[in-house]
């Protein structure tokens, strides 16, 4: 069955700090990789998208790496801020395309906690 | 735009009650999807529809049922609710497009049920 593992599954870090969040899939072949950050209480917010042929991409303070040869993605946070605080869920796209709709797979998330 | 609007935020039902979960987005969105967040598990896919009268199954679609007979709404019904349906529930929308498939998704906010 395709999996999508994240470690940890809890951070706590100081305001300023960086931090590297993990995503290891088994999803194969795989068309894209996201990372979704989700505050309490609402719905998932897209932070990068990479196709398979990408292996790296940034928004803002979130740089996303992909190395599809190890089938594993990283999610680092610069500088983090109060408002980091959330959870972060990598979610695999497996095939090669549309058709690949309503089969996403998520991993279960790392919580990630920032304190003053 | 509103975006993924769901409503209600939240609902508390007795096990063998019925509801409907309501979904609109106002983007002109082909997709569409019903997820549920249970505690420590990825989200996990109910039901999706690629367009007007097209649904299909998820992961977990059995006691749901869903319909598509506008592009902007969704609804999902449970038909005979029970405590394991006790969950948060999510829906998204997202454009048929996108390079290697990598569709920008939405969610909405979430309606928080509970099954007495």
């Amino acid at each position: 069955k395709n999996q999508v593992e994240q470690s940890p599954q809890s951070l706590i870090i100081l305001e300023g700090k960086n931090c590297t969040l993990q995503c290891n899939y088994t999803v194969s072949p795989f068309s894209n990789l996201r990372w979704y950050k989700q505050d309490t209480g609402r719905g998932p917010v897209s932070l990068t998208i990479m196709t398979f042929s990408e292996n790296t991409k940034s928004n803002g303070r979130y740089t996303a790496t992909l190395d599809a040869d190890t089938k594993q993605s990283s999610l680092h946070i610069t500088a983090s801020q109060l408002s980091d605080s959330a959870s972060y869920i990598c979610v695999v796209t497996p095939g090669a395309g549309g058709t690949s709709y309503g089969k996403l797979t998520f991993g279960q998330g790392t919580i990630l906690t920032v304190h003053p | 735009n509103a975006g993924v609007t769901q409503t209600p935020k939240f609902q508390v039902l007795k096990t063998g009650q019925s509801m409907t979960l309501q979904c609109a987005q106002d983007m002109n969105h082909e997709y569409m999807s019903w997820y549920r967040q249970d505690p420590g598990m990825g989200l996990r896919l109910i039901h999706y529809s690629v367009g007007a009268g097209i649904t299909d199954q998820g992961e977990v679609p059995n006691g749901y049922n869903v319909s598509r007979s506008t592009t902007e709404d969704f609804p999902l019904r449970l038909l005979s609710a029970a405590p394991s349906q006790t969950s948060v529930y999510f829906c998204a929308s997202s454009r048929n497009s996108g390079r290697g498939g990598s569709y920008e998704q939405y969610f909405g906010p979430g309606t928080r049920l509970t099954v007495t």
